[in-house]
């Protein structure tokens, strides 16, 4: 089934922990994003990728990393994660080059305590 | 960057009311707004976008307006339903040439009660 996979699909995470969150899709979309839900925030853009080998910041970047070696998939790093990275994240993709409506994930809810 | 604003956070309606909910944006280059419904646990999920070529875009009992003049857009939802408790997003993007960015609004929640 065409779509965009992530994984986990929740985790508690002890303070100062490494933790990858993996992201991917089959559709062959050229660009994709990571946001964080937060209650009364919204979706707010932490990385995107509007092409495999490219990466760029989004409005809340500090304590996350991204790589897109490939066009599938699209993980994101916390390096070091601490309690205010408590967030559901969501992934996303867009085909890009003048279709730009998103397809996002089920979303992994991460819990650092 | 873009700044999109969303009114109202939280809206009640009875059940065959309309239901409107209304985005600003802040950089007069956007020319894509997209609206997402978000059930319960569940993921985002595209329900209507409008260009800023286009003034008014309409699918059933989903309508979309955009006054680019005045930077606004808005969803109308006529004749509600309980299915269309949700979470509402609009959001706002400059697309063209290599960026697809969504800026997004802080949402919408609606209740339809029956």
């Amino acid at each position: 089934i065409a779509g965009i996979t992530q994984a986990p699909t929740s985790q508690i995470l002890a303070a100062g922990r490494r933790m990858t969150l993996r992201c991917t899709q089959d559709m062959r979309h050229n660009a994709m994003y990571w946001y964080r839900q937060d209650l009364g925030l919204g979706l707010r853009l932490i990385h995107y990728s509007n092409t495999a080998g490219t990466t760029g910041k989004g409005e809340v970047p500090d304590g996350y990393s991204v790589s897109r070696a490939n066009t599938d998939d699209f993980p994101l790093t916390l390096a070091s994660a601490v309690p205010s990275q408590t967030s559901v994240y969501f992934c996303a993709s867009s085909p890009g080059q003048g279709s730009y409506g998103y397809t996002f994930g089920s979303g992994t809810r991460l819990t650092v305590v | 960057g873009e700044n999109v604003e969303q009114h109202p956070s939280t809206l009640s309606v009875q059940e065959g009311d309309s239901a409107v909910i209304k985005c600003t944006y802040s950089d007069s280059a956007s020319n894509y707004f997209p609206w997402y419904k978000q059930e319960l646990g569940k993921r985002p999920q595209l329900i209507i976008d409008i260009r800023s070529n286009v003034g008014e875009k309409k699918d059933q009992r989903i309508a979309v307006t955009l006054n680019k003049t005045a930077k606004h857009f808005s969803l109308h939802i006529t004749e509600t339903q309980p299915e269309d408790s949700a979470v509402y997003f609009c959001a706002a993007s400059m697309s063209g040439g290599s960026n697809y960015k969504l800026t997004f609004g802080k949402g919408t929640l609606l209740t339809v009660n029956p």
